[in-house]
């Protein structure tokens, strides 16, 4: 089945640790994206990826740092300069023209802080 | 600026009744408008989808108005049921134009009673 999987599920960070959220997709996809969502809030966009070896910043990219190695992997890594990094984050991907499929998402990481 | 504007944020109605979720664009570039449904701890999945080319869609119980010259489009869902409850997101986008060209709403937080 083709899909996207993000792991962990759950994750706890200390303070003034650095913590990596893995996000990996079988689907052929040439675009990764990461979001963030709060309590009861809207999607939030830290980083995206176009093509492998590139990537762009989104609407809150501060604190967060991604990589793309290869298209199938899009990691983000909340460091210990994001200041609130509690928070429900979601891994997406999509062909670079939408046709008619929009996004898929991963079932989402959930970060706390402990 | 919010690309997609999408009320109400809450809605609560008795199994049965007919909720009723409402998005608002700018860009008359947009030629694809999804509608996202995300249940508690899960990501966003894709529920149902329509082109401006077409005013209405149903598949199943859900049903996409889209009026092209107000620019806004709704999300009907009849006959509702408990296990409709959950969060629902409409977007919009530019299907051929490359990647982070999906632009979503705030979000409804549906409830259905029993």
């Amino acid at each position: 089945d083709g899909g996207i999987t993000q792991s962990p599920k759950y994750l706890f960070r200390k303070e003034g640790q650095n913590v990596t959220l893995s996000c990996e997709q079988n689907l052929n996809h040439d675009a990764m994206y990461w979001y963030r969502q709060d309590p009861g809030q809207g999607l939030r966009l830290i980083y995206y990826s176009q093509i492998v070896n590139d990537f762009q910043k989104g609407d809150i990219a501060e604190g967060y740092s991604v990589s793309r190695e290869k298209k199938e992997s899009f990691p983000l890594t909340v460091t210990s300069a994001q200041k609130n990094p509690t928070a429900f984050y979601l891994c997406a991907s999509s062909a670079i023209a939408l046709t008619g499929y929009g996004y898929t998402f991963g079932s989402g990481t959930r970060l706390t802080v402990v | 600026q919010q690309q997609v504007k999408q009320s109400p944020q809450s809605l609560i109605v008795q199994k049965g009744g007919i909720p009723i979720i409402n998005c608002a664009y700018e860009n008359t570039a947009f030629d694809y408008f999804p509608w996202y449904q995300q249940f508690p701890g899960k990501g966003p999945a894709l529920l149902i989808a329509i082109r401006p080319d077409v005013s209405e869609k149903k598949e199943g119980r859900f049903t996409i108005s889209f009026n092209k010259s107000a620019k806004q489009f709704s999300l009907h869902i009849m006959d509702s049921q408990p296990g409709d409850s959950a969060t629902y997101f409409c977007a919009a986008g530019e299907d051929q134009t490359g990647a982070n060209n999906l632009f979503f709403g705030t979000g409804t937080r549906l409830t259905v009673i029993p």
